[in-house]
C-alpha cells in the first residue's frame, strides 16, 4: 500500500525560485492537508481541503497556494520561496471527521538559501 | 484557541527505564486526542488515540488516558526500548468551521541508551 507519497523528498531552491511540493493518497480520503515543521516545533497547519475544489487555509498559509483538482492530489505551490520557508513539509490525508486516523506522508525536506 | 503543550525535551533514559511525557491541552469541549510518533527520517505515525473521557489508548506498550479532569493526556511505556528513540508528538483533533484538523504540541525527543 503506498498511502501518502510526496515529492521530492530533499530540495535545495535559491531565493525568488518557485516549486512546487506534490502530494497523492491512494486510500479514496476526502482530507488532505499539508503542515510544516520548523525545528524543534511541532507541526503547523498550512492548508487544508475536504475534497476535490475545496481548499482553506490553515494557521500559516502566506507564501502557499494549493488546489485540489482530483481527490487524490494536493499540490503545494511555493511562489516566492523565501528563507523563513526552509523547514519540512508533511501531507496528510484522513477520510471524514471524528475520530478517523490522519496518515502522513514522509516528508519533504526543503531549505531555502 | 485550542493548544497542546508538552514537556520539553530532550528525555534521555536507558534501557527498560520507565517513560512519561507530559501532555496537557487547552481546548473548548472534548475533542479527540492522539500521540504521533517521528523515526528519525521518517515522517509521523499515529501511535495511540482516545476519543472520549477516561478512554486508554494503547499500542506497542505504550499508554496514554484521556483524563478530562487535568485536561492531560500523558504517554506511559514500563520499559523502554532503543528502537523506541523518536520524537513523540501529543495533538489534539479541533473541529472548526465543521472541518477537523489536528492541533500539534511541540514534541517531544527521546534517546533511550543501551
Amino acid at each position: 500500500n503506498a498511502g501518502v507519497t510526496q515529492t521530492p523528498k530533499f530540495r535545495i531552491l535559491k531565493i525568488g525560485q518557485s516549486m512546487t511540493l506534490q502530494c497523492a493518497q491512494d486510500m479514496n480520503h476526502n482530507y488532505m492537508y499539508w503542515y510544516r515543521q520548523d525545528p524543534g516545533m511541532g507541526l503547523k497547519l498550512i492548508y487544508y481541503s475536504v475534497g476535490a475544489g475545496i481548499t482553506d487555509k490553515g494557521e500559516v498559509p502566506n507564501g502557499y497556494n494549493v488546489s485540489r483538482s482530483t481527490t487524490e492530489d494536493f499540490p503545494l505551490r511555493l511562489e516566492l520561496a523565501a528563507p523563513s520557508q526552509t523547514s519540512v513539509y508533511f501531507c496528510a490525508s484522513s477520510f471524514g471527521q471524528g475520530g478517523n486516523t490522519i496518515y502522513f506522508g514522509e516528508g519533504s525536506w526543503l531549505t531555502v538559501v | 484557541g485550542n493548544s497542546v503543550t508538552q514537556m520539553e525535551g530532550p528525555v534521555t533514559l536507558s534501557e527498560e527505564a520507565f517513560l512519561t511525557i507530559n501532555c496537557t491541552y487547552t481546548a473548548t469541549g472534548y475533542p479527540s486526542l492522539f500521540w504521533y510518533v517521528q523515526y528519525p527520517g521518517e515522517g509521523l505515525q499515529l501511535l495511540l488515540k482516545a476519543t472520549k473521557a477516561d478512554d486508554k489508548g494503547s499500542n506497542k506498550g505504550f499508554e496514554a488516558t484521556y483524563r478530562k479532569e487535568t485536561t492531560s493526556f500523558h504517554l506511559e511505556k514500563g520499559s523502554v526500548q532503543v528502537s523506541d528513540s523518536a520524537v513523540y508528538f501529543c495533538a489534539l483533533r479541533e473541529v472548526s468551521g465543521g472541518y477537523n484538523k489536528l492541533i500539534f504540541g511541540a514534541g517531544t525527543r527521546l534517546a533511550v541508551h543501551p
